[in-house]
């Protein structure tokens, strides 16, 4: 499968845990995007990094949100002590070219978190 | 004022008529435009993209921009049941860099 490959596809945790969504883009995109969709709401966009560089977090919550793209493996969206509110469908999204291009971004199947 | 504005839905049309959807940005700056298709319950699909003033046609789907007016629209010829989703608008470019500014989505249902 050439897409963006997100796992897990579902991922329930209690408040105050950890919750790590993987993302691995198309093959031959360096260009990673990370995007939340509230229920019954848009999506916003969170943070733009390429291998091993953080582009944009201007989207990213101050605090306990964290995104990284190492030079080898997935990129990884990081959530510490989740609360009820970051119940969402997060999507990532990866492009060939990034700022400056028209290139679009293709999309993953996304991973619906749940907080109990 | 909303970066990315999409006409409230939702938005139902008979089978085999045309679906209109349209969207407005802010951003003078922006480059480039995109529709994206969304299942319930699904991630988002290209549709069309769009960064020429005029019309871009692929297959049903005609994309239409107006970088003067800052409008840019998603024509459906020949509507199909399948094609009952929400559609959303992302614009790029301008003091958004990277990163895609989406709309709030039209549904549109398209009945037998």
């Amino acid at each position: 499968n050439a897409g963006v490959m997100q796992n897990p596809r579902h991922l329930v945790r209690r408040r105050g845990q950890e919750a790590r969504l993987r993302c691995s883009p198309m093959k031959g995109h360096s260009h990673v995007y990370w995007y939340r969709q509230l229920p019954e709401e848009g999506l916003k966009f969170m943070v733009y990094l390429q291998k091993e560089n953080i582009i944009d977090e201007s989207g990213m919550p101050k605090e306990r949100f964290s995104a990284e793209f190492p030079k080898e493996g997935p990129s990884i969206l990081r959530i510490q002590q989740v609360v009820r509110g970051d119940s969402a469908a997060y999507f990532c999204a990866s492009s060939q070219t990034g700022v400056g291009s028209n290139q679009p971004q293709h999309f993953g199947d996304g991973t619906r978190l749940s907080i109990l | 004022q909303k970066e990315v504005e999409q006409n409230s839905g939702p938005l139902s049309v008979p089978e085999g008529a045309i679906a209109s959807l349209n969207c407005t940005y802010s951003d003078r700056g922006s480059q480039s435009f995109f529709w994206y298709r969304q299942y319930s319950g699904k991630s988002p699909e290209l549709i069309m993209f769009i960064y020429s003033n005029g019309d871009k046609e692929d297959g049903r789907f005609t994309a239409q921009l107006n970088k003067a007016s800052q409008y840019v629209s998603l024509l459906i010829r020949d509507s199909q049941p399948s094609d009952s989703a929400t559609y959303l608008c992302a614009v790029k470019g301008g003091t958004s860099y990277g990163k895609l500014t989406f709309g709030q989505g039209t549904i549109l249902t398209v009945h037998p």
